[in-house]
């Protein structure tokens, strides 16, 4: 079965640069979520999107931005990074109305800031 | 507003013996409870979920929880521990419902298996 895809899988960035995270969801997922682990921290929610329009906000930094496409895929903007931003960032989906919302997670990108 | 317990952030236990993971949520409503495995770098793997039925659900590798609305708790049981069991573990809540709804996660219980 198709997982949630999210690219890059590693990316390493410089202070005071950008980056950009994608995350495609499994086909017919009309919902996208975006969490970000730090070190040895618990997944915090950052914001999700429900049929491209932003559905929940969490904490996420105003450096941060998020889209969805009409394809469904989502892309997380950050500006201006931090070495605080290093962190795991999961890109979830699910399809509205199933049990339980379930939440599909992809494997997540990894992001180093030096 | 929802908040998960995880009152062990790591526990340590011998193959071939029994767990419990201890869960305690806090929502207003029934809430949607689940159970996520981690292993370090790696993504996060659903192991159960509960939302209504049977308070007593199966989930993969062995697994099973115990929802007791009571004691808004969601423990976490294998009564024979693989040293592969080694891992993060992640109880989360969940509005559920028709519309999407951000989980939200305690902080973890780090199990750690002696062979």
């Amino acid at each position: 079965a198709a997982g949630v895809i999210q690219s890059p899988r590693h990316l390493i960035k410089e202070k005071r640069e950008t980056a950009t995270l994608k995350c495609y969801p499994i086909p017919r997922h009309d919902t996208v979520y975006w969490y970000q682990q730090g070190p040895g921290q618990d997944p915090q929610f950052l914001i999700s999107f429900y049929e491209k329009m932003q559905s929940d906000k969490g904490s996420i930094p105003d450096r941060f931005s998020a889209q969805q496409f009409s394809d469904y895929h989502s892309e997380l903007n950050m500006s201006s990074l931090e070495l605080g931003d290093s962190a795991l960032y999961f890109c979830a989906s699910s399809l509205t109305g199933t049990p339980y919302n379930e939440q599909f997670f992809g494997p997540g990108t990894r992001l180093t800031v030096l | 507003a929802q908040s998960v317990t995880q009152p062990d952030i790591h526990i340590t236990v011998s193959e071939g013996a029994s767990l419990e993971l201890r869960c305690n949520y806090s929502y207003g409503a029934t809430p949607y409870l689940f159970w996520y495995v981690q292993s370090p770098g790696q993504g996060l793997q659903l192991l159960l979920k509960y939302f209504s039925g049977d308070t007593l659900v199966q989930g993969i590798k062995g697994f099973e929880a115990e929802f007791k609305r009571s004691q808004s708790s969601f423990n976490l049981r294998k009564p024979s521990v693989h040293w592969s069991d080694a891992a993060e573990y992640f109880c989360a809540v969940g509005a559920g419902g028709g519309t999407a709804s951000k989980l939200t996660f305690g902080t973890g219980t780090r199990l750690q298996v002696t062979l």
